[in-house]
């Protein structure tokens, strides 16, 4: 199975940029999708196929990269975007999920 | 606004069985492909099976294979996966999830539902 690889956590002030970085072990081409969980709530799709923000989620997110190396970006970062972030991929079968970046607001 | 309520989690013994529920609404049931997936307790998150729109392919993740059923009554707009020889390992919370552009990503989840399996 193609494992995605995520950093545990990170910890950044409001205001500030933060990146999230989900790398795969093999090629997963542009399908690589983000979800944002917050505690005790079910996940929720920020971003599809890379770079497309899903339905009434801010622009404040944003995803780029392909291949194997993939980008979240929340731009600015506000108090309410304390949560797990995890990387999906679909293209290689069966899909899987990264482990998830804790977010944590100084 | 689509709802997915999922159903029926709880204590269960090792080897016995379970069946969890996923009522739809807000949508065209029957027009969509389903799925469960799961997460075990501080773990991530983990596919179990999706089936089509119309219950005539289901598609499962090795370790389920066998043992585990999903289905769908797309009359009562309800999605199922019937879990027998329950083992320790799947304990986890089960969502019920709606996937999109042919399973790729997954658009709306259920709140869950915990299955605890140990004796």
């Amino acid at each position: 199975d193609t494992v995605l690889t995520q950093s545990p956590a990170l910890a950044v002030s409001p205001g500030e940029r933060v990146s999230i970085s989900c790398r795969a072990s093999e090629g997963v081409n542009s399908y690589m999708h983000w979800y944002q969980q917050k505690p005790g709530q079910q996940p929720k799709l920020l971003i599809y196929k890379a770079s497309n923000l899903a339905s009434g989620v801010p622009a404040r997110f944003s995803g780029s990269g392909s291949g194997t190396d993939f980008t979240l970006t929340i731009d600015p970062v506000e108090a309410d975007d304390t949560a797990t972030y995890f990387c999906q991929q679909s293209w290689n079968d069966p899909n899987t999920f990264g482990a998830g970046t804790k977010l944590e607001l100084k | 606004e689509v709802q997915l309520v999922e159903s029926g989690g709880g204590l269960v013994q090792p080897g016995r069985s379970m069946k969890l529920s996923c009522a739809a609404s807000g949508f065209t049931f029957n027009n969509y492909d389903m799925a469960w997936v799961c997460q075990a307790p501080k773990k991530g998150l983990e596919w179990v099976a999706t089936i089509s729109y119309d219950g005539s392919s289901t598609y499962y993740r090795d370790s389920v294979k066998g043992r585990f059923t999903i289905s769908r009554d797309n009359a009562k707009s309800t999605l199922y996966l019937q879990m027998d020889s329950l083992r320790s390992e799947d304990t986890a919370t089960y969502y019920c999830a709606r996937p999109r552009e042919l399973g790729h990503y997954f658009d709306y989840w259920g709140q869950g539902v915990m299955v605890t399996v140990s004796s």
